[in-house]
This record gives structure tokens, sequence and C-alpha cells, in this order.
């Protein structure tokens, strides 16, 4: 499987963006790149993905290089509810459909008041 | 539909003891998903189901592990002659079939082995 590299933790102040980076150099061209998170003492929820386009939901946006060898999670205005683990995951499209996922260990973001 | 539940939420057992978790995924979900987390890592994959048939298995669902979805609907995880190491939170998802790849997750249960 093609490996995500992320950083183990990250701060942001509420009410600001925050810009959460994933490096995939070795993904390859039917790769989705997934975003999931998880809250304390919760299972994981997805978040958002996407394969080459920048893409926006009601929760975040993703933006994609170029090269789609990076990627950014942005949550546009951080609150508390926002602290997790996040997630950065590529998904192959394969004719077999839903298949599993491979976590890292994502990134910690805490949110300061 | 509150979403994919697991049953039981804890469960502490003495070493040797057998354990089974039980997942009910979203109603109109073919595909089922467990997944093992350790403290401090991400969820890792243990199985996977399409409809009653369990499609792949990882590494680390050696015999002592054995998952069934008889019905194509709940699923069960069972744990025979639990070890220390198998102290983990077991998480189950659901996901239907087609575009939308996205996997709806339980809250997990948690295993801790005494």
């Amino acid at each position: 499987d093609a490996k995500t590299t992320q950083p183990n933790s990250m701060e942001s102040n509420e009410e600001e963006p925050v810009h959460l980076p994933c490096n995939h150099s070795t993904i390859s061209g039917t790769d989705y790149i997934h975003w999931y998170r998880q809250l304390p003492s919760q299972g994981p929820e997805y978040v958002i993905h996407g394969l080459t386009s920048n893409v926006n939901n009601r929760m975040a946006s993703l933006a994609i290089a170029e090269d789609r060898k990076s990627s950014t999670l942005i949550l546009h205005r951080a609150t508390l509810r926002d602290a997790a683990v996040y997630y950065c995951i590529l998904r192959p499209d394969t004719n077999f459909g839903n298949e599993k996922l491979t976590f890292g260990t994502g990134t910690r973001l805490t949110i300061i008041p | 539909d509150t979403g994919v539940s697991q049953n039981p939420r804890h469960k502490i057992t003495k070493r040797g003891q057998n354990v089974t978790f039980r997942c009910d995924p979203i109603s109109e979900h073919n595909r089922l998903y467990w997944y093992r987390q350790t403290l401090g890592q991400g969820p890792e994959f243990l199985t996977y189901f399409q409809n009653e048939a369990q499609l792949e298995k990882s590494r680390l669902l050696s015999d002592r592990f054995s998952a069934e979805r008889p019905k194509g609907s709940f699923s069960t995880l069972e744990i025979q002659r639990t070890e220390q190491g198998d102290s983990a939170m077991y998480l189950c998802a659901s996901s239907s079939q087609g575009t939308d790849y996205e996997q709806y997750f339980g809250p997990g249960t948690r295993l801790t082995v005494t």
C-alpha cells in the first residue's frame, strides 16, 4: 500500500483556520486521498476525499497538489469540537469497490481556546 | 437509523476465556469491516464482508479469531483463548456498494484481558 506521512501533532487557536498537511510521494494514478478523523473515545468518522481536484464539503476543504504527491486538509474555522486525530489515507480504486482503510498514526490536532 | 452499533462497549475478561462481540451495521449497507486499534496507533484492518461472504482477512486475524455475518446483516467477532495482547479497541464499520466509499464506524468495543 502507498504510504502517507503526517506530522504527529499540531496546535491551532480556536476560530482560526487549520491546515493539516499530508505527504504521499508514492501515490499511484488511481489512488483516492481520504481523510478521516477520530474524536476522543469514538470511532473514526469520514471527513472528505478527492482524486485530483480540490474538494469542499460542509466539514472541510481538501487541497491536492498538482503532482498529487501531497495534500492539505483545511478546517476553515476551528472549534473545540475539531480536536481529534486526523488520518490521511490512500485508497486504491479497484473493481472490488470498498476495501480496507490503511490508517497511519495520524496528526493529533489540539485546539487552544 | 442511528448508525453502526456495537455491543458490548466494554469487556473485561481473564486470559484464556473466549469473548464474542457484535456489530449491527447501518441497515442498507452490504459491506462490513472489522478493525483493531491499540493505544496510540491508528486502526488496523482485520476482515471484510460483502453481504455474508468474508472476502478478505488480515494476517493479524490468527486462528483464535473468527468472524461471521450469517445473514448479511449483523456480524460477530469471536476471540478464543484470549491473550493479554488481544487487549484493544475493536471497531466495526459499514458501507454501501457504489461510488460512495465512505465507511461509517461504530463506537467500538474495548477489550481488556487480565
